[in-house]
């Protein structure tokens, strides 16, 4: 049982570029989300979804793109990469609604020049 | 919707003192999560609180709720270096979604 794990751990894109960070659970979470942590600011939620094939945004989702096409992966796409995304990126998944606990990621550091 | 604020943001304490950190929510939560975060690591759930009056401890740390006042404590007794890190409170904000604190960056000095 891996529990949730993200790829790459660390990533350097230059502005413009594109790529995806990759998330799997393996504990059959129907719930899956992504933050953003930057110095002082606490998590923010990015993108979630409550199971495969639905998704929605959260609190800054401008510049990021989600699908859920299986339960246990998803992946978060940077369109056009630019320097205020330099940040950690966590994964996070729970049972759903009737779940108590939230399992994250290792994370994942992307730096934008 | 719901903000989280915690405080105070920074904390430097002397090994074997007492101190308290403070977690304030906006509007119903209905349940209230503490995390600790090591440098360069991910979060480490340390309590989930459910309800009015809930208190949980685990070794030197001691959380509880207040759903009236919209308030969270985390109570650390005596404490160590090894207790030294970034705590974060957050609330549920609708469904799965998580509101974080910006989190109290603990300094335990021998």
């Amino acid at each position: 049982n891996a529990g949730v794990t993200q790829t790459p751990k660390f990533q350097v894109l230059k502005t413009g570029q594109s790529m995806t960070l990759q998330c799997a659970q393996d504990m059959n979470h129907e719930y899956m989300s992504w933050y953003r942590q930057d110095p002082g600011m606490g998590l923010r939620l990015i993108h979630y979804s409550v199971g495969a094939g639905i998704t929605d945004q959260g609190e800054v989702p401008n510049g990021y793109n989600v699908s859920r096409s299986t339960t246990e992966d998803f992946p978060l796409r940077l369109l056009s990469a630019a320097p205020s995304q330099t940040s950690v990126y966590f994964c996070a998944s729970s049972w759903g609604t009737g779940g108590l606990e939230q399992y994250f990621g290792p994370g994942t550091r992307l730096t934008v020049t | 919707e719901l903000k989280v604020e915690q405080n105070p943001l920074f904390l430097s304490m002397q090994e074997g003192k007492n101190y308290t950190i403070y977690c304030n929510y906006s509007t119903t939560s209905d349940r209230l999560y503490w995390y600790r975060q090591d440098p360069g690591k991910s979060l480490e759930s340390l309590f989930v609180l459910l309800s009015n009056g809930a208190v949980k401890q685990e070794g030197r740390l001691m959380a509880s709720l207040d759903t009236k006042a919209r308030l969270s404590t985390l109570h650390i007794t005596a404490a160590v270096h090894d207790l030294s890190a970034t705590y974060f409170c957050a609330g549920r904000g609708g469904s799965e979604k998580l509101v974080f604190g910006k989190g109290t960056k603990l300094t335990v000095n021998p």
